[in-house]
C-alpha cells in the first residue's frame, strides 16, 4: 500500500518564478494538508483541502495557493517566489473527522526540498 | 494563540543511557497531542496520539505521556537507531486540520 507520495522531490527555481508541487494520498485518505519546514524548525501548516475546497488556513499570504482534484490528489502553487521561500514542503493525508471527533492522525509524505535562488 | 514548545533543542546520548524530552503547549481546548520522528530528509513519521491527562502509550524503547501542560517522551535504553528529530505537535478543539507544531529535539544516540 503505497503511502503519500510528493513530486518532485528537489527542485531550484530563482526570485520571482512560480512552482508547483504535487500530492497523491494515502489509499483511503481523502483530507490533505500542506506544510512548510524551513531548516531546523518544525512544519508550519500552510491549509487543508477536503471535497475539492480549502477548509482551513495558515498564516501565509496569498501567493500560496491550492487544489484538490477529485481522486483527493492535491497541487500546492506559490507565485512570486522569495529567497524565504525555500524550505522543505511537506504534504500530508488522513481520514477527515468531524470537528469536534477524535483527533485524526496525519501521514506525511517525504517533501519537496525547494531551493530560490 | 496556541504554541508548543520543546526542550532540549539538542540531546546528545551514550547508547544505554536513558532521557526524556519535554513538550510544553498552550492551547484553547486540547483536541490531541501527537508525537513524530523525523529522520534527515524524510517526512516525520507517526509515534503516539494523547487525548487526555494521564494518558501513557508506548513503543518499544519509547515511551509517552500527557499532563494538560505538558507531554513527555521517554527514551529507555536508546540505541544508535533512535537518533532523529522527534516532533510534538496539537491539534485544538474547533479546528479542522491544522496542527501546531514545535521546532523539535534533534537525538543523537552514539555507541
Amino acid at each position: 500500500d503505497a503511502g503519500v507520495t510528493q513530486s518532485p522531490t528537489h527542485l531550484i527555481k530563482t526570485r520571482g518564478q512560480q512552482v508547483t508541487l504535487r500530492c497523491s494520498p494515502k489509499s483511503g485518505h481523502d483530507t490533505v494538508s500542506w506544510y512548510q519546514q524551513a531548516l531546523g524548525q518544525g512544519p508550519q501548516f500552510i491549509f487543508q483541502y477536503y471535497e475539492e475546497e480549502e477548509r482551513q488556513r495558515g498564516n501565509f499570504p496569498d501567493r500560496f495557493s491550492g487544489h484538490q482534484f477529485p481522486n483527493y490528489s492535491s497541487e500546492l502553487n506559490v507565485n512570486a517566489l522569495l529567497l524565504g521561500d525555500s524550505a522543505l514542503y511537506l504534504c500530508a493525508s488522513s481520514a477527515l473527522a468531524g470537528v469536534n471527533s477524535g483527533a485524526n492522525v496525519l501521514t506525511f509524505g517525504a517533501g519537496s526540498r525547494l531551493t530560490v535562488l | 494563540e496556541d504554541q508548543v514548545t520543546q526542550s532540549p533543542e539538542a540531546l546528545r546520548l551514550q547508547e544505554g543511557e536513558s532521557s526524556s524530552l519535554n513538550c510544553s503547549y498552550t492551547v484553547s481546548g486540547l483536541r490531541g497531542l501527537f508525537w513524530y520522528r523525523q529522520d534527515p530528509g524524510k517526512g516525520p513519521e507517526f509515534l503516539f496520539t494523547l487525548y487526555s491527562a494521564g494518558e501513557e502509550k508506548e513503543k518499544e524503547r519509547l515511551k509517552a505521556t500527557l499532563t494538560k501542560k505538558e507531554s513527555f517522551l521517554h527514551i529507555t535504553a536508546p540505541k544508535p537507531e533512535d537518533s532523529a528529530t522527534y516532533l510534538c505537535a496539537v491539534q485544538v478543539v474547533d479546528s479542522w486540520g491544522k496542527f501546531q507544531f514545535g521546532a523539535g529535539t534533534q537525538v543523537v544516540v552514539t555507541p
